[in-house]
């Protein structure tokens, strides 16, 4: 069974659309984030939810709102997409509410390609 | 910059060699982990370091902690091809992982 999983993997659209990334983690885990890795493979944190609150927001555009429907799913919707947003995008869970005491998991990643 | 920096940015090894990076940090820590990265692939946590351990084994890894000199080190010893990845540590302070290692295991 897939620990944390993202659809899709793979995502190419135009400049100026608007586009969604799900996640979804089968682990119990309390707490799950959103990086962005970009093309020198920095992995920055942008968001972490903690049982479905925000507890990370780190300087992120507003057009990226990261939504937790549940403990299980934090999804990511980017408004008006931009060359830069290029990246591949990881989500990952953890068992802890900071996290960073805690082993991450992360999920096999979605390369976001916006041309 | 970032907390965590590791260093060197790249390592390349011929298969059985053993491979050593390093970590800095900025301020005090509890806790450091390391981590690999297979290309195409997400993070696999390998070991969590507590600052009151010096040294932490697991198989062919080795990491050590020197918290006098804000630092860490991973060693890989008889490097495989399979260890051919990037890896990254990640401090308890740090909100975001650096650029890693990037470690090559020529066959």
């Amino acid at each position: 069974d897939t620990a944390v999983s993202q659809t899709p993997k793979y995502l190419v659209t135009q400049m100026g659309n608007d586009k969604s990334i799900k996640c979804e983690q089968n682990l119990g885990h309390d707490t799950m984030y959103w990086y962005k890795q970009d093309s020198k493979k920095f992995l920055k944190i942008m968001f972490s939810y903690n049982n479905k609150e925000l507890i990370i927001n780190e300087t992120v555009p507003n057009r990226f709102s990261p939504k937790s429907p549940d403990k299980a799913h934090l999804n990511l919707h980017i408004n008006s997409l931009e060359l830069g947003d290029s990246a591949v995008y990881f989500c990952a869970s953890s068992q802890g509410p900071r996290g960073f005491s805690y082993e991450q998991y992360f999920g096999p990643g979605t390369r976001l390609t916006v041309t | 910059s970032q907390q965590g920096e590791e260093d060197p940015q790249a390592l390349s090894i011929q298969e059985g060699e053993n491979a050593t990076m390093n970590c800095s940090y900025k301020t005090s820590i509890n806790n450091l982990q390391w981590y690999r990265q297979n290309s195409g692939r997400g993070l696999v946590h390998l070991i969590l370091i507590r600052s009151n351990e010096r040294e932490k084994h697991s198989g062919r890894l080795r990491v050590t902690l020197d918290t006098s000199k804000k630092s860490s080190s991973l060693l890989i010893t008889a490097s495989r091809a399979a260890d051919t990845a990037s890896y990254f540590c990640l401090s308890d302070y740090k909100l975001s992982f650096g650029a890693g290692t990037t470690v090559t295991v020529r066959a």
